[in-house]
């Protein structure tokens, strides 16, 4: 089956520490995001790539990075300078073009200790 | 720039009875638009959505919507509501020549046996 997997579900981060997300994908597609979603904001783009090795700033990249070595792969490390991390990270891929669906991970919860 | 307004946060209705959530957007260019449905700690799953063409659009799950260019809405409908309708749902627009989804901040359908 053709999809996009994120692991782990659950994230415990202690005060300092760097953790790293990681979403996989099978569908062949050049486009990834990772969204943040917080209760009553909606999903809030942190990073995007539409090629491998190549990455754009999102509306709320402090604090975090990317990288984009493979076409599959697109992990999302949550730096100590991210001072609120707490969230719902959410992983997302579609074929280029602008008219294209974006198709959804099963999200991973990141929680602070 | 392109945003897109959810009014309501949440909405009660009564198992069997008609539902509208309410998305209004703007955009300086042509847009496309999508509803997206979310069940608790999942990712995001797509319901619907309009490219181009006739301005009511089919989903699944029995779900519509109507794509309104003179009064920029594209509210979702649903005749007879079940149970496993509750979620919460999300408006989502991508303007012509842009490479990013903008995404409201989410209508938690509730419904009542």
């Amino acid at each position: 089956d053709g999809g996009i997997t994120q692991s782990p579900k659950y994230l415990f981060r202690k005060e300092g520490q760097n953790v790293t997300l990681s979403c996989e994908q099978n569908l062949n597609h050049d486009a990834m995001y990772w969204y943040r979603q917080d209760p009553g904001q909606g999903l809030r783009l942190i990073y995007y790539s539409q090629i491998v090795n190549d990455f754009q700033k999102g509306d709320i990249a402090e604090g975090y990075s990317v990288s984009r070595e493979k076409k599959e792969s697109f992990p999302l490390t949550v730096t100590s300078a991210q001072k609120n991390p707490t969230a719902f990270y959410l992983c997302a891929s579609n074929e280029p073009g602008r008219r294209e669906t974006q198709y959804f991970g099963p999200g991973t919860r990141l929680l602070v200790l | 720039a392109q945003s897109v307004t959810q009014l309501d946060s949440q909405v009660p209705v009564f198992e069997e009875a008609p539902v509208e959530l309410r998305c209004n957007y703007s955009s300086s260019v042509s847009v496309y638009l999508f509803w997206y449905v979310q069940y608790p700690n999942q990712g995001l799953q797509l319901l619907l959505k309009y490219l181009s063409g006739s301005t009511l659009v089919k989903g699944i799950n029995g779900f519509e919507a109507e794509f309104n260019k003179s009064q920029t809405s594209f509210h979702l409908r649903k005749p007879s509501v079940h149970i496993s309708d509750t979620a919460e749902y999300f408006c989502a627009v991508r303007g012509e020549g842009y490479q990013k989804v903008t995404f409201g901040t989410g209508t938690k359908l509730q419904v009542i046996p």
